[in-house]
């Protein structure tokens, strides 16, 4: 079954770290691009960041620019997202989404159902 | 950066409404445009690509139109499972960027 299911999400304090997690299962993962898209309670969808599926090339939102790594491991078809200097403007469920094509214009064919990151003291 | 404006962001309607959502560029983007359905609680789905491209499973009252800076998306009959949030978004460049969103409630 094709799918991606995130993980690694909870309650952190303003200032800390947290690692999403999104593994990847029924297609081939290193083929496409994977990009993190997160959603603020109440508020529309955010872009944050996008890897090539080498992992040679990253894109990032300026919101979190210096902030955030994306990164990969095509042997275990898991994309990452390192997330340092938390802020509460931070708090939102993240999704992980698969790119459509190998082709520079990718749209989301494919999301995870999210995982919650709670910026809080 | 592309800027995107979408509107109605909250649109009132009956089953068995037509139903228009437009979407506005700051630029040129040719066709490199995408809809999303997302209900409460659950991730976006993709309803449209290529500005007019119904994906794969998605209801035939759905379609899109439209091409460089200016595209609608059209319900034709609204249905009961239609009741929900849309976006739009860009994939011509980075960032890439999605609209505002719009509810769409029953009336």
């Amino acid at each position: 079954e094709v799918q991606l299911l995130e993980s690694g999400g909870g309650l952190v304090q303003p200032g800390g770290s947290l690692r999403l997690s999104c593994a990847a299962s029924g297609f081939t993962f290193s083929s496409y691009a994977m990009s993190w898209v997160r959603q603020a309670p109440g508020k529309g969808l955010e872009w944050v960041s996008a890897i090539s599926g080498s992992g040679g090339s990253t894109y990032y939102a300026d919101s979190v620019k210096g902030r955030f790594t994306i990164s990969r491991d095509n042997s275990k078809n898991t994309l990452y997202l390192q997330m340092n200097s938390l802020r509460a403007e931070d708090t939102a469920v993240y999704y992980c989404a698969k790119a459509s094509t190998v082709t520079p214009y990718w749209y989301f064919d494919l999301w995870g159902r999210g995982t919650l990151v709670t910026v809080s003291s | 950066v592309i800027w995107m404006t979408q509107s109605p962001s909250l649109l009132s309607a009956s089953t068995g409404d037509r139903v228009t959502i437009s979407c506005r560029m700051s630029q040129g983007i040719s066709s490199y445009l995408a809809w999303y359905q997302q209900k409460p609680g659950k991730a976006p789905e993709l309803l449209i690509y290529a500005a007019s491209t119904l994906q794969s499973g998605v209801p035939s009252r759905f379609s899109g139109s439209g091409s460089g800076t200016d595209f609608t998306l059209t319900i034709s009959c609204l249905q009961s499972e239609d009741f929900a949030t849309y976006y739009c978004q860009q994939y011509y460049s980075f960032p890439r960027t999605f609209g505002q969103g719009t509810k769409v409630e029953i009336k």
